[in-house]
């Protein structure tokens, strides 16, 4: 248990569906993370956010829209994805950046099938 | 890209040490060497960390070369649990947050 946890744990959607994607953290951390991974491949960094603003998006196509209301709380909405978009999405915090020594903890993640 | 390189897979006996190693060869001065490992359909989880000293705590050791430019995580005696992909990382500071950027780590099967 890393203080992060994630709903759902498992989703299947079809391509013309609307869900969202839930990450809450309890650890009292400022910054929230979006990651993919897809089968065999390593983890790719999608959206970054830093006491609620967004501060990367790693090219990430439009049908992925994230939200973060504060600083707990961080959505992936998800609307017209393709069967590509099929992945394990994992969220992440961590207590700010800069020099500071801090590490992400990680959820459990979201096993995401667009079919 | 990934500023690190590791071996794709290692084997390891049961209650043996497993050594897994990794090179970064062109870390910044102020750049520092972490540790995450993922178990199968899991996130990752944060191993270790260090700059240039070795470190040590209750998960693994981390030896790091005096040039910085390679280091290894030490499980001294790996259980069956520690079956998962490692993945050495060197922490790239962004501005306010922490970017870090995954390689396809190493995939360790600890063996009966």
């Amino acid at each position: 248990e890393t203080g992060v946890t994630q709903t759902p744990r498992h989703l299947v959607m079809g391509m013309t569906n609307k869900k969202s994607l839930k990450c809450e953290q309890h650890l009292g951390h400022n910054a929230m993370y979006w990651y993919k991974q897809s089968a065999k491949k390593p983890l790719e960094l999608m959206f970054v956010y830093n006491f609620k603003e967004q501060t990367e998006n790693n090219s990430v196509p439009s049908r992925f829209s994230p939200e973060c209301p504060n600083s707990s709380h961080l959505f992936l909405h998800l609307h017209t994805l393709q069967p590509e978009d099929s992945a394990l999405y994992l969220c992440a915090s961590s207590q700010g950046g800069g020099d500071r020594l801090e590490t992400q903890y990680f959820g459990p993640g979201t096993r995401l099938l667009v079919l | 890209d990934a500023k690190t390189t590791q071996p794709p897979s290692m084997d390891c006996a049961e209650g043996r040490a497993a050594n897994l190693p990794c090179n970064h060869s062109t870390i910044s001065g102020n750049e520092y060497v972490y540790w995450y490992r993922q178990i199968h359909s899991q996130g990752p989880q944060y191993i270790i960390h260090g700059l240039k000293n070795n470190e040590t705590n209750e998960m693994a050791s981390l030896i790091i070369t005096e040039d910085r430019k390679s280091s290894t995580l030490i499980l001294p005696h790996a259980t069956l649990r520690d079956t998962a992909v490692y993945y050495c990382i060197v922490r790239v500071e962004g501005i306010a947050y922490d970017k870090v950027i995954f390689g396809p780590g190493t995939s360790l099967s600890v063996i009966p």
